[in-house]
C-alpha cells in the first residue's frame, strides 16, 4: 500500500453533477492538505487539516467542501464547479509537530485528474 | 512579483552532465527549502530538504540554499534518461505548514 492514496485517478464531470475526492494515508501522519495543480502554474494550498481540524482555507470557493472524519482520511465534496476547476487535485500529508519541525515534509499522493466539462 | 521564482524550461542535457537548477524567493522569512521531482501523470515525489544556508548532499543530488541572496540551487550529477521530470522548489516558514511552491523546470535528459 503507498503512503498515500488517491481515488479516482480520473474524473469527468459536469457542471451541474456532485462528486467527491478522496484521500488515504498509510503514514500515521496528523495533518493532511488539498492542493491544486493547473497547467502552466505553481501548485496552490487549498486546505490544511491538522488533528482532523481546519486550519487553514486558502480563499478556495464554497463549490468545495473540505472533510476529514479522521486523521488518516481527507475528502473533497465537489459540486457546480466550472471548467477552469479542471485540474489536477493533490492529497499530501506530513507529520507536524509545531514550530520544531525537523524535516518530516510533505508527501504527496498520485492525484486526481478532474476535467469539468 | 511571485514569492518563488522558477524557470518553466524545458532544460534539455545529454545523458551523464550535470543538471543544474534553481529558484529565487522574496520573503526572508522562509527557512525550510525543499526540491520535488514529478514524474508525468504523477503527485511530486520528495527528492531534497534543508534548513536555512548550506548544503546538502544525498547520492547524485546536491541541494545549496544562499539565504543572503534568497537562492536555492539542485544539482544532479550524472544524469539519466530516467531523471527526466519536472523538478519544483518549495519552501515554508519555521513555524506552520504552508508550503509555496515555485511553478517547476521541466528536465530533459537525453540518452
Amino acid at each position: 500500500e503507498t503512503g498515500v492514496t488517491q481515488t479516482p485517478r480520473h474524473l469527468v464531470m459536469g457542471m451541474t453533477n456532485k462528486k467527491s475526492l478522496k484521500c488515504e494515508q498509510h503514514l500515521g501522519h496528523n495533518a493532511m492538505y488539498w492542493y491544486k495543480q493547473s497547467a502552466k502554474k505553481p501548485l496552490e494550498l487549498m486546505f490544511v487539516y491538522n488533528f482532523k481540524e481546519q486550519t487553514e482555507n486558502n480563499s478556495v470557493p464554497s463549490r468545495f467542501s473540505p472533510e476529514c472524519p479522521n486523521s488518516s482520511h481527507l475528502f473533497l465534496h465537489l459540486h457546480t464547479l466550472q471548467p477552469e476547476d479542471s485540474a489536477l487535485y493533490l492529497c499530501a500529508s506530513s507529520q507536524d509537530e509545531g514550530a520544531r519541525r525537523v524535516g518530516t515534509e510533505a508527501f504527496f499522493g498520485q492525484g486526481t485528474r478532474l476535467t469539468v466539462v | 512579483q511571485k514569492e518563488v521564482e522558477q524557470d518553466p524550461g524545458p532544460l534539455s542535457v545529454p545523458e551523464g552532465a550535470i543538471v543544474s537548477l534553481n529558484c529565487t524567493y522574496s520573503n526572508s522569512a522562509f527557512q525550510y527549502f525543499m526540491w520535488y521531482r514529478q514524474y508525468s501523470r504523477k503527485g511530486p515525489e520528495l527528492l531534497m530538504y534543508t534548513y536555512s544556508s548550506g548544503n546538502k548532499e544525498d547520492g547524485r543530488f546536491t541541494a545549496q540554499v544562499d539565504k543572503s541572496s534568497k537562492y536555492i540551487s539542485l544539482f544532479i550529477r550524472d544524469s539519466q534518461p530516467s531523471d527526466s521530470a519536472t523538478y519544483l522548489c518549495a519552501m515554508r516558514r519555521a513555524a506552520g505548514n504552508k508550503l509555496t511552491f515555485g511553478g517547476g523546470t521541466r528536465v530533459l535528459v537525453k540518452p
